[in-house]
């Protein structure tokens, strides 16, 4: 089977940083995906990883260890417009199949 | 560009009942998904298409049907609702880059009630 973990809920301070962690099981591994999910809404792309390492973009940055199965969201200088769900989502094989964890849900307080 | 559309916005059906949710994308993105979502579970792959013509299935596609005869629309049929297809669906496209498809463009979305 795939198994895909996030924490389900998180809570952080505007201004802050926090890290969202994902650890997959899964049968092979072709790239991992963050996304953004504002309530009721689609959900839209944030980052892609494929090698080991740290991916920046602007005040995300996403991390990757395929050894551990491991991978983390890194979001600073959170503003409350950042209160979403994010999702981890991993690419098993090369055929384009896609599973994704349940979701974390952020808040960000003032 | 209008990016991914998805038609109706919302649905009730009864048990039984088929009905096919629409999907457009005016992008030219050979790649095509349809997805579910309910709480708690995250989105799940229902099928996909690399291309018109090519269909596959994803990881719930029983009580789905597919198919993809033009670029920009992909329909995803359900031939007899049942209330366990209750849930919020999603289409996506993606376009090839260095070989592989990764960012995906999600459709507003469409909520199905089956009563």
């Amino acid at each position: 089977g795939q198994n895909i973990d996030q924490p389900t809920e998180m809570t952080a301070t505007e201004g802050a940083i926090v890290q969202i962690n994902c650890t997959y099981q899964t049968s092979g591994f072709n790239g991992l995906f963050w996304y953004q999910q504002h309530a009721g809404e689609a959900p839209t792309f944030l980052s892609y990883n494929v090698l080991d390492g740290l991916e920046e973009k602007g005040r995300f940055s996403s991390f990757l260890s395929r050894s551990k199965g491991y991978s983390y969201l890194l979001l600073k200088e959170l503003q409350m417009k950042d209160s979403a769900s994010y999702l981890c989502a991993v690419r098993p094989h090369n055929n384009n199949d896609m599973r994704f964890g349940a979701g974390t849900r952020l808040t960000v307080k003032p | 560009n209008a990016g991914v559309t998805q038609t109706p916005k919302f649905q009730v059906l009864k048990t039984g009942q088929s009905m096919t949710l629409q999907c457009a994308q005016d992008m030219n993105h050979e790649y095509m998904s349809w997805y579910r979502q309910d709480p708690g579970m995250g989105l799940r792959l229902i099928h996909y298409s690399v291309g018109a013509g090519i269909t596959d299935q994803g990881e719930v596609p029983n009580g789905y049907n597919v198919s993809r005869s033009t670029t920009e629309d992909f329909p995803l049929r359900l031939l007899s609702a049942a209330p366990s297809q209750t849930s919020v669906y999603f289409c996506a496209s993606s376009y090839r880059y260095e070989g592989t498809y990764n960012e995906q463009f999600f459709g507003p979305g469409t909520r199905l009630t089956v009563l």
